[in-house]
């Protein structure tokens, strides 16, 4: 499968731990994204890396996230302290930046999370 | 202010027919782009369409067309001939551009669309 992948798909963790999600793009994509998504709702970005470079951050992306993209390959989104209100599906996708071109972005499956 | 504003929260069509999906954006960057993505109930995000600012003309993909009306800032997609795995929720996004290589992504919040057979 070449397609973005996310781990882990599910997560169940109470108030106050700290959770790790971890995203790999398709290979010869330069640009990931993250995306948080609650249910009914459209998906609100959070972040985005060219390369190893976070290049636009959201203000949603509080002082207790934080994303990574040491090499450049795959990312790993960060909550530290979580809350019941960070309970959501968080999307990661990956776009090949080629010239002004659209970018058309690949989205994984996502990682739900739930804190109890 | 809402960026992208999708004002029909579900829509019914009759299998074959042809079903249009409403979207209004808001930007003052001139250069930008609008997708469109369908989101089944199984959860993943589908690309289907993408118009950008400076495009003369209206994208089409296959049974998927975009109605871009840059003057009155809406991006209507238009599915032709529905079927009844077009059942899903369908998200309108725009992505804004920036100095140095910024972006922003917007996405509205949806029309569910129920295919009828």
């Amino acid at each position: 499968d070449t397609g973005v992948s996310q781990d882990p798909r599910h997560k169940i963790t109470k108030r106050g731990q700290n959770v790790t999600f971890r995203c790999d793009p398709i290979s010869e994509h330069n640009r990931l994204y993250w995306y948080r998504q609650t249910l009914g709702q459209g998906p609100e970005f959070l972040t985005y890396f060219q390369n190893e470079a976070q290049l636009e951050k959201s203000r949603l992306l509080s002082d207790r996230f934080s994303a990574e993209r040491p090499k450049g390959s795959f990312s790993t989104l960060e909550i530290q302290r979580t809350e019941q209100g960070d309970s959501a599906m968080y999307l990661c996708a990956s776009s090949l930046r080629v010239g002004l071109g659209h970018n058309e972005q690949f989205f994984g499956p996502g990682t739900r999370l739930t804190v109890l | 202010a809402q960026k992208i504003t999708q004002t029909q929260p579900g829509m019914f069509v009759q299998e074959k027919e042809a079903v249009t999906l409403d979207c209004t954006y808001d930007t003052s960057d001139p250069s930008y782009g609008l997708f469109w993505y369908k989101q089944p109930s199984s959860g993943e995000m589908i690309f289907l369409i993408y118009q950008g600012s400076y495009d003369q003309q209206n994208a089409t993909e296959g049974r998927y067309s975009l109605n871009f009306q840059k003057a009155r800032k809406s991006a209507n997609l238009v599915i032709s001939a529905s079927q009844l795995g077009d059942s899903a929720m369908y998200f309108c996004a725009m992505r804004e551009d920036r100095d140095n290589y910024g972006q922003n992504f917007v996405f509205g919040p949806g029309t569910r669309l129920s295919v009828l057979p």
